[in-house]
């Protein structure tokens, strides 16, 4: 079966600092990969996505960056933090298949002080 | 674009009450829907899908029956308890595009 791994679950870094979150996927190829943020009380925002290794469609601009270094890994980066990068970050697949559901990590409490 | 609406929570019912979470959507195409449920410091967990008018999505006790002649997909559910105190997300997804989320909807069930 499909697993998702999302880490770390939580990390408070200082405004300024760069950051790296990783999400891995196992059990399936070429899946579509995801990365979402919810702010406190808040719904969800689409931040990228990815079809394929190397392919990276960002919806929102910011100091925030994607990548796919492999089919099943996807990471979501920053070289300077803000404060109003703070909150909650999503990891999620799809099969490669029309209209299929998203399947999500644990998510990652991120605190930017 | 294609976009979900869903009620403004909070949503506070006492145990064994009736829930009832609306839901509707505006998409190009024929999209699938969907509701997610999110957990206190959790990520999102599919809660149920339908993928085209008239079918029926269940898990949990929970329903949600597609709609296309009033384009909506609410959520039901005969008697909750406390313990399906969560975030309700709805979400279509129409062809290849990127799953699109309501903005969510807090339910609290009380004892």
């Amino acid at each position: 079966s499909q697993t998702i791994h999302q880490w770390p679950a939580t990390l408070v870094q200082p405004v300024g600092s760069p950051l790296s979150l990783e999400c891995t996927v196992e059990g399936t190829s070429n899946p579509n990969l995801y990365w979402y943020r919810q702010a406190a009380g808040r719904g969800l925002q689409l931040l990228f996505y990815s079809v394929g290794i190397g392919q990276i469609s960002s919806e929102v601009p910011q100091n925030l960056s994607a990548s796919r270094p492999q089919d099943r890994q996807f990471i979501l980066s920053s070289k300077k933090l803000l404060l109003s990068d703070s909150g909650f970050y999503l990891c999620a697949w799809s099969p490669d298949k029309y209209n299929s559901p998203l399947h999500f990590g644990n998510g990652t409490r991120l605190t930017v002080t | 674009g294609d976009s979900v609406t869903q009620m403004e929570g909070p949503v506070t019912l006492s145990e064994e009450a009736f829930l009832t979470i609306n839901c509707t959507y505006t998409a190009t195409g024929y999209p699938s829907l969907f509701w997610y449920v999110q957990y206190p410091g959790e990520g999102l967990q599919l809660l149920l899908k339908a993928t085209k008018a008239d079918d029926k999505g269940s898990n949990k006790g929970f329903e949600a029956t597609y709609r296309k002649e009033t384009t909506s997909f609410h959520l039901e559910k005969g008697s909750v308890q406390v313990s399906d105190s969560a975030v309700y997300f709805c979400a279509l997804i129409s062809g290849n595009t990127p799953l699109v989320f309501g903005k969510g909807t807090r339910l609290s069930v009380i004892a």
